[in-house]
């Protein structure tokens, strides 16, 4: 097992496009956290979730955000209609509960 | 509401001296800590953790000190290398929920 990964790395798109990442976190992490960081800020939480139940999302996750986990394993997080302000780092981390967070290496999305 | 502080945004050392990064938090609540390294295009990589119910841990190079009293944690490098140039970030987790309030991040550079 080689950690969490995310795909895609960088993604640039047209406003009023919708994306989709993905996130595959370590195997038997029961937990699977979104975040996002931009430019000169420490990343900020999302959402997340334990096994495939979403137990919490925050107040940055507008209605146009919306997270998945089907299956209790991968995860993907759509951004309907971007906007400019979306432009950020989304980070996926994993952890068993109430251990350690491993964090991806990021999908960078740049919305024109 | 910023919970986290990291009130240095940048940190300069000399190779075979002690880095000291500094963190500070508002909300009582925290009773577990984390400090994370991040280079460019990277996730964040956890180095160290420190629960409420310590006031140190040490691992390797690696030494967090934690006073609760003062609502402020450190890390201490010793010695530093050039691989330690990085952002690190400080983290605080309530009852191990997982959803980690950060620091902005503190810029070290370690110079020969």
């Amino acid at each position: 097992d080689t950690g969490v990964s995310q795909d895609p790395r960088h993604k640039i798109t047209k406003r009023g496009q919708n994306v989709t990442f993905r996130c595959d976190p370590i195997s038997e992490h029961n937990r699977l956290y979104w975040y996002r960081q931009t430019l000169g800020q420490g990343p900020e939480f999302l959402t997340y979730f334990q096994n495939e139940a979403q137990l919490e999302k925050s107040r940055l996750l507008s209605d146009r955000f919306s997270a998945e986990r089907p299956k209790g394993s991968f995860s993907t997080l759509e951004i309907q209609r971007t906007e400019q302000g979306d432009s950020a780092m989304y980070l996926c981390a994993s952890s068993v509960r109430g251990d350690t967070q491993y964090f991806g290496p990021g999908t960078r999305l740049t919305v024109l | 509401d910023q919970q986290v502080k990291q009130n240095s945004p940048s940190l300069s050392v000399q190779e075979g001296r002690i880095s000291i990064l500094n963190c500070d938090y508002t909300n009582s609540m925290f009773d577990y800590f984390l400090w994370y390294k991040k280079y460019p295009a990277e996730g964040p990589t956890f180095l160290i953790s420190i629960s409420s119910i310590k006031d140190k841990n040490e691992d390797g190079r690696f030494t967090v000190f934690l006073n609760k009293s003062a609502k402020h944690l450190s890390l201490h490098i010793v010695p530093s290398q050039p691989g330690d140039s990085a952002v690190y970030f400080c983290a605080a987790d309530t009852d191990s929920w997982g959803k980690l309030q950060f620091g902005a991040g503190t810029q070290v550079v370690v110079t020969p």
